[in-house]
């Protein structure tokens, strides 16, 4: 089945710098790959995501690539905010699959001001 | 709307006890899933259901038992409840199709067993 590795675990930056997530996966069938994030105590929340068919996808200050042949994605934050802190999942996806997202293990993002 | 929402926030058990995890959603969707959260692990699929009457196993299904009479509420039973069963639970929700596939969490339940 699908496998899917996050990292770094922890990632500490000052408030401005920019911030990579980075996330492999196993399963070349995966064609769907979203990235949440959750505040402390709440639960996951979209904040963006690709499709098999597109290279990169940005919003304002977040972006995602993606690389097919590598089987690698990329989570990329600029300008990072003290208000992004928080917990940072990948995930994959095989749309005709019901929807089931298999997650990566997370990133907790610190912006130090 | 209320979104999805879970019932209880923090519970506590004793081994061998039993309890259900609420689960409900007001968006009319037809996906819904249950994921274990634990420290370090990211987030594992319990179970999941396509629809009402439909329910079928996720990565992490033993110790658990799952229903769906309606298309708003996808319960979670525990029986016999284990110390590996501490951890935070969550319910999302999402729309049937290709379309639109975010899944919308509700806030955690967060379990202990002692």
């Amino acid at each position: 089945g699908e496998n899917v590795e996050q990292h770094p675990s922890t990632l500490s930056v000052q408030e401005g710098d920019s911030a990579v997530i980075k996330c492999t996966y196993s399963d070349s069938a995966s064609n769907y790959f979203p990235w949440y994030k959750q505040e402390l105590g709440k639960g996951p929340q979209l904040i963006i995501d690709i499709r098999s068919n597109v290279g990169e996808k940005k919003d304002q200050r977040i972006a995602v690539t993606l690389n097919k042949t590598a089987k690698h994605f990329s989570l990329h934050i600029t300008e990072t905010q003290p208000e992004d802190s928080a917990v940072y999942f990948c995930a994959a996806s095989i749309t005709s699959n019901t929807g089931k997202l298999i997650f990566g293990q997370g990133t907790t993002l610190q912006v130090k001001p | 709307n209320a979104g999805v929402t879970q019932t209880p926030k923090f519970r506590i058990l004793k081994i061998g006890q039993s309890m259900t995890l609420q689960c409900a959603q007001d968006m009319n969707h037809n996906y819904m899933y249950w994921y274990r959260q634990d420290p370090g692990m990211g987030l594992k699929l319990i179970y999941y259901s396509v629809g009402a009457g439909i329910t079928d196993k996720g990565e992490v299904p033993n110790g658990y038992n799952v229903s769906r009479s309606t298309t708003e509420d996808f319960p979670l039973r525990l029986e016999l409840a284990a110390p590996s069963q501490t951890s935070v639970y969550f319910c999302a929700s999402s729309y049937e199709g290709t379309a639109n596939l975010e899944q919308y969490f509700g806030p955690g339940t967060r379990l202990t067993v002692t």
